[in-house]
C-alpha cells in the first residue's frame, strides 16, 4: 500500500505570512497532484507535477516535486484568507497493481486570520 | 459544462436502513470514481469504473457495500443495511483517459448521518 503522509496537519497563520507544507512518501509516483478543498465541497485540483526536480508557480504557490518523485511541497508566499482550506495531495501510479489508483495524503487544513 | 452532479447532498437516516448515493459525471470523461471522506481516515478510495466496468473494489469496506455504473451517465453507491460507522460525505469524482496526469473532476458530495 502506497501511502503518503503530510504535514503539518494543521497551520493556523495570520496574512501575509509565508508557509510550506510538505507531502511525502517511501514510494515512487510517476505524478503527483495538488487539491484544495472548501467546506462543502470536493477537492478542486492545483496542480500536476510530473517529472522530478519539477517546479511549478500558479501566482503566490509554488509547487515542487522531490528528485526522486517520492515526496512534494507546497510554499505560499503571502498568505491571504482566501487561501484557507485543505490541501490534498495525491500520488498517482501508471503501472503495475496501482494503476488507476490515485492515492491521497490526509490532509493540511489552513487557516489564515486577517 | 455541467460538473459532476451527486444526489442527494444530505442523507439522514436509521441504522440498518438502505443507502443509495447516485452520481452523473462528465459527459466525455472514461474514469468514474467513489471516495469516502473522513476526519479519521481522510479520502478513501472506494471503488474506480473504467468505461463502466469496475476495475478495482479493493477498498470497498464490507459486502453492505455495492456500486454500479449501468451507463456511461449514471452510477449508484448502495449501502445495506446502513452503520453509524458509514456516516462520512461521500465523493464522485471523474476523469478523461489517463487521469493520472490529467485532473480529477469531484462532485460536491453526499453527507451521509447513519444513526
Amino acid at each position: 500500500t502506497q501511502l503518503l503522509e503530510q504535514s503539518p496537519q494543521f497551520l493556523s497563520i495570520q496574512e501575509g505570512e509565508n508557509l510550506t507544507v510538505y507531502c511525502n512518501s517511501s514510494s515512487v509516483f510517476s505524478s503527483l497532484q495538488w487539491y484544495r478543498q472548501e467546506p462543502g465541497e470536493g477537492p478542486v485540483l492545483l496542480v500536476t507535477v510530473v517529472t522530478g526536480g519539477e517546479v511549478k508557480k500558479l501566482k503566490r504557490l509554488t509547487f515542487q516535486f522531490g528528485d526522486a518523485r517520492k515526496d512534494s511541497s507546497l510554499h505560499i508566499t503571502a498568505a491571504q484568507p482566501g487561501d484557507t482550506g485543505l490541501y490534498l495531495c495525491a500520488g498517482a501510479n501508471a503501472g503495475g497493481t496501482s494503476y488507476g489508483k490515485l492515492t491521497f495524503g490526509q490532509g493540511t487544513i489552513l487557516t489564515v486570520h486577517p | 459544462d455541467a460538473g459532476v452532479i451527486q444526489s442527494p447532498r444530505h442523507e439522514v437516516t436509521e441504522m440498518g436502513q438502505e443507502v443509495t448515493l447516485r452520481c452523473k459525471p462528465i459527459s466525455g470523461h472514461d474514469y468514474l470514481f467513489w471516495y469516502r471522506q473522513t476526519m479519521m481516515r481522510g479520502l478513501e478510495l472506494l471503488i474506480y469504473f473504467n468505461n463502466n466496468v469496475p476495475i478495482d473494489d479493493s477498498g470497498m469496506p464490507e459486502d453492505r457495500f455495492s456500486a454500479k455504473m449501468p451507463n456511461a451517465s449514471f452510477s449508484t453507491l448502495k449501502i445495506q443495511p446502513s452503520e453509524p460507522r458509514d456516516s462520512a460525505v461521500y465523493f464522485c469524482a471523474s476523469a478523461r483517459t489517463s487521469f493520472y496526469t490529467g485532473e480529477l473532476f469531484f462532485g460536491e458530495g453526499s453527507r451521509l448521518t447513519v444513526l
